[in-house]
């Protein structure tokens, strides 16, 4: 149990355009989600916390405007990168907590790619 | 800083060695994971220790945690080839309900 699918696993766009990475708990209610940012050689950055049904609260540093998250239902959370930059090429990692529960589910990455 | 520290930043061992990593961390936490990560992929959990608990093992994985030291530990026993990989500590603060990674540690098990 416990698996957090998170889709696509690779992306290659063009600058300029969106890209919307979605993570989906898939057999249990995430009420909260995490978002990660990871650069070659580097950890993973927390972006922005998800809560069910709220506005997502952002990192310090993390454009709100440029990084969209909803989190529309217990089960789903979407990334939308807008007007993407090669800068913003990076893995994407999402992490899903479940309700009532003290852990947290990690998404296998999304590696995007931005030529 | 939003990351905890992770000592060494890279480590290589031969194999069959046991490898030690360490973790500190700056506030007041619930738990404290270890997750494994090869290069370019995803994230692989390894062991939960919480934090009224002082050890833990899994195989051939053991977990401490001093909270007085705000400290953790991962010894890897017996190290093998298939152990290369960076790993992670991450904390769930309390203050903030939030999971933060450390730095990471690159391990490197020589033939």
């Amino acid at each position: 149990g416990a698996v957090v699918s998170q889709h696509p696993s690779w992306v290659i766009c063009k600058s300029g355009t969106s890209v919307k990475i979605e993570c989906r708990s898939l057999d249990f209610q995430a009420t909260t989600m995490f978002w990660y940012r990871q650069f070659p050689k580097q950890s993973l950055m927390l972006m922005a916390t998800s809560n069910e049904g709220s506005k997502a609260t952002y990192e310090q540093g993390v454009e709100k405007d440029k990084f969209l998250i909803n989190h529309a239902s217990l089960t789903l959370s979407t990334l939308t990168v807008t007007s993407a930059h090669p800068e913003d090429s990076s893995f994407y990692i999402c992490s899903a907590r479940a309700k009532g529960r003290g852990e947290a589910f990690f998404g296998q990455g999304t590696r995007l790619t931005v030529v | 800083s939003q990351q905890g520290e992770e000592d060494p930043q890279a480590l290589s061992i031969q194999e069959g060695e046991n490898a030690t990593m360490n973790c500190s961390y700056k506030t007041s936490i619930n738990n404290l994971q270890w997750y494994r990560q090869n290069s370019g992929r995803g994230l692989v959990h390894l062991i939960l220790i919480r934090s009224n608990e002082r050890e833990k093992h899994s195989g051939r994985l053991r977990v401490t945690l001093d909270t007085s030291k705000k400290s953790s530990s991962l010894l890897i026993t017996a190290s093998r080839a298939a152990d290369t990989a960076s790993y992670f500590c991450a904390t769930w603060r309390n203050r903030d309900d939030k999971i933060i990674f450390g730095k990471g540690t690159r391990l490197h098990i020589l033939p």
